[in-house]
């Protein structure tokens, strides 16, 4: 069984502040993938990462992908209250290809 | 509209009743995905179609939960019986047919929050 462990479970900072939020594993995934969710809607797809090492930047959001594929990371710059959500790691690959292993998110709150 | 609907919104039953929850997936979508997800917490998947290939049920709870697809579009999730425990929001998801390697982009549905009283 696949596991992804996802850290901090919650996290509450000022505006402005630097953040990062990890997701681990002890499986390989082919692709790991970061959502973002807001109260009463479906996660919304952030990015994907598919190559070991590889980095992608959204804007302020910065997303690493281990080079053994096993962990990733999303780095927020500056955060803002717009920010404010549950973010979500999710690691696609496998037997079962198509089928996402998610972590246990993680509750981010921006204060003004 | 052009993204994933789910229906009801909001269910409120009493335990030992059956339930019905709706997924219609963005149309084109050979691939559908159910997940419960509890209060504030990760996704829990359930059941995965894609196509015409047998579903991967390998994270249904238990025989209480079922799900069909009809016609490759419109799927239905039945919980029999259910239990307080079963109270979470469902989300449904779709894609196109899944990459060899796993990389695909899911498309969720707003979730119908389910409380068993």
């Amino acid at each position: 069984t696949q596991l992804l462990e996802q850290s901090p479970q919650f996290l509450s900072i000022q505006e402005g502040e630097n953040l990062t939020v990890y997701c681990n594993s002890s499986s390989v995934f082919s692709s790991l993938q970061w959502y973002r969710q807001e109260p009463g809607e479906g996660p919304v797809l952030l990015v994907t990462v598919v190559t070991g090492g590889e980095v992608k930047k959204l804007k302020r959001l910065t997303f690493q992908f281990g080079d053994a594929r096993k962990d990733s990371s999303l780095h927020i710059t500056a955060a803002q209250t717009g920010d404010t959500g549950l973010y979500l790691c999710a690691g696609a690959g496998g037997t079962s290809y198509g089928k996402l292993t998610f972590g246990q998110g993680t509750i981010l709150t921006v204060h003004p | 509209g052009a993204g994933v609907s789910q229906s009801p919104s909001n269910k409120v039953t009493e335990k030992g009743k059956d339930v019905e929850l709706r997924c219609d997936p963005i149309s084109g979508h050979t691939a559908l995905y159910w997940y419960r997800q509890s209060l504030g917490q990760g996704l829990e998947f359930l059941i995965y179609f894609q196509g015409n290939s047998a579903p991967d049920k390998s994270g249904l709870p238990s025989d209480r939960f079922s799900a069909e697809r009809t016609g490759g579009s419109v799927s239905t999730l039945t919980i029999q019986r259910t239990q307080q425990e079963d109270s979470a929001v469902y989300l449904c998801a779709s894609s196109l047919a899944p990459l060899a390697g796993g990389s695909n982009t899911q498309y969720f549905g707003p979730g119908t929050r389910l409380t068993v009283l």
